[in-house]
C-alpha cells in the first residue's frame, strides 16, 4: 500500500540554525500538508500546498516558514532561525483532491522529531 | 473557527471489553468530522469518517462512530478490544469550504489483558 514517508526521522539543531524536513507523498496525491505536535499538545495545522502554491497557512506558519516542491516526489518543509519553541513532532500529509464531492482523506507520514537545543 | 475537545485524556480497558472514547466539537459552520489513530512511532491512520448522510459511521478494526448534531458530538466506540488496539486516538474537524484539519488533544487506549 502506498504511503508518505518522511526524513530523518529525529533532527537536531541548534537554535538560530536552518533545518529543511522532508516528504514524499504519496505518487498520484495533488495536495499537501504540514501539521505539528509539541509534545503533550495537540496536532496544529501549518499549511496546505496545492499546484505550487500556498492554499492556506495557520498563524503558527510565520515567516520562518517555507514549503517547497522542488521535484515531482518531496516536499519539503524549511524552518530558518529556530527558536526552541520549534520543537515539535512534524507530520507531512497529502490527499488526492481536497473535494470531489467528497472530503478526501489526508494521508500522514511517521513524522520527524525535531530537538532545537 | 472550529474546535475539538477529547474529553479523556486516558482509557484503560480490560481486553474483550467495550469501549468509548468521547469527542465534542465546536463549530459555526458545516463540518466533516475524522478519528484517526496513531500506534507508537507511527504516522496519524484514519479511522473512520463522517461526512454526510447516516450519523452512524462504521470504520476499520470494528470501530464505529456516532454524529450527534444537537449534542455536538463524535464519539468513537468499539464492542469488544484487543490488545492491539492499544494506540493514541484523535478525533479531528475539518470545515466544509476549508484545507485544514483540527484536532483534539488525543486519548490514549490502553488494552489490559
Amino acid at each position: 500500500e502506498p504511503e508518505v514517508t518522511q526524513t530523518p526521522s529525529h533532527q537536531v539543531t541548534q537554535m538560530g540554525q536552518e533545518v529543511i524536513l522532508r516528504c514524499v507523498p504519496i505518487s498520484n496525491h495533488l495536495y499537501f500538508y504540514w501539521y505539528r505536535q509539541i509534545l503533550g499538545q495537540k496536532v496544529e495545522f501549518l499549511v496546505s500546498f496545492y499546484n505550487n502554491e500556498i492554499s492556506e497557512k495557520s498563524e503558527i506558519f510565520d515567516d520562518r516558514f517555507s514549503v517547497e516542491r522542488p521535484d515531482g516526489s518531496n516536499f519539503t518543509l524549511k524552518i530558518r532561525s529556530t527558536k526552541l519553541e520549534d520543537s515539535a513532532m512534524y507530520f507531512c500529509a497529502s490527499s488526492v483532491t481536497r473535494d470531489r464531492g467528497d472530503r478526501d482523506t489526508q494521508y500522514f507520514g511517521p513524522g520527524t522529531r525535531l530537538t532545537v537545543l | 473557527a472550529q474546535s475539538v475537545t477529547q474529553l479523556d485524556s486516558q482509557v484503560p480497558v480490560f481486553e474483550e471489553a467495550p469501549v468509548e472514547l468521547r469527542c465534542n466539537y465546536s463549530s459555526s459552520v458545516s463540518v466533516y468530522l475524522f478519528w484517526y489513530v496513531q500506534y507508537p512511532n507511527q504516522g496519524l491512520q484514519l479511522l473512520l469518517k463522517y461526512l454526510s448522510g447516516s450519523t452512524l459511521v462504521k470504520g476499520i478494526n470494528g470501530f464505529e462512530a456516532e454524529f450527534n448534531k444537537s449534542q455536538t458530538s463524535f464519539h468513537l466506540r468499539k464492542p469488544s478490544v484487543h490488545i492491539s488496539d492499544t494506540a493514541e486516538y484523535f478525533c479531528a474537524v475539518s470545515g466544509t469550504g476549508g484545507f485544514k484539519t483540527i484536532f483534539g488533544a488525543g486519548t490514549r487506549l490502553f488494552v489490559k489483558a
